[in-house]
């Protein structure tokens, strides 16, 4: 099993959707979590970290539960520029354990 | 502020050449990092150091080295390429260990 686990998509959506996507992970003593954009061809940028009670920037909402091991990340008003790759991480409190899953593609249309 | 940089953007190697790939930081981070990219993978640890003068191997070493003389660089180097190191080189620095990082640009490298 792989220690973090995303749905590879790609997710088609119509601008102004509303879009989530689930990401799991194997190690329970994971410290912390985020995700991370990649544009194509270009370098993974910190979207947002991801906090036990959950949090909310903008559009983007991420959430945490621990008892089933796994994070979402949920998008409302889907823009064109949201069109991306999204990277679930999670780190085991050393610099060795950042563990990236595969991504999740996001394609938003007209 | 650059951020993260790396050169070169591309390269083209021949099987059993070497090179070395170079990262620097201007944000005085401690933690720098050199992952790898390939297709259906997530990005792979190939070392990392935790501070001027010290490297450690990440999950992927074999067939790499690194060093870090000087706090705001970390070279890559590859002593004989094979055809299994052709992918997306990152580097990314960090200011403490977390995972929060800034990845530098990447470099494209195939070898043939």
């Amino acid at each position: 099993r792989k220690e973090v686990e995303q749905d590879p998509g790609p997710f088609n959506v119509p601008e102004g959707a509303t879009v989530a996507f689930n990401c799991t992970y194997s190690n329970s003593a994971s410290q912390s979590f985020f995700w991370y954009r990649q544009d194509c061809r270009k370098e993974p940028k910190l979207l947002m970290s991801v906090y036990s009670s959950g949090n909310e920037d903008g559009r983007f909402t991420a959430q945490l539960n621990r008892a089933s091991q796994y994070i979402s990340l949920l998008i409302r008003d889907s823009k064109l520029s949201d069109s991306a790759t999204y990277l679930c991480v999670v780190y085991t409190g050393t610099a060795s354990k950042l563990t990236f899953g595969t991504g999740t593609r996001l394609q938003v249309t007209l | 502020n650059a951020g993260v940089t790396q050169t070169p953007k591309f390269r083209v190697l021949k099987t059993g050449q070497s090179m070395t790939l170079l990262c620097a930081q201007d944000m005085n981070h401690e933690y720098m990092y050199w992952y790898r990219q390939d297709p259906g993978m997530g990005l792979r640890l190939i070392h990392y150091s935790v501070g001027e003068g010290t490297t450690a191997k990440g999950e992927v070493p074999d067939g790499y080295n690194v060093s870090r003389l000087k706090k705001q660089n970390f070279l890559l180097g590859l002593e004989s390429a094979a055809p299994s190191q052709t992918s997306v080189y990152f580097c990314a620095s960090s200011r403490r260990e977390s995972g929060e990082q800034f990845f530098g640009p990447g470099t494209r490298l195939t070898v043939l």
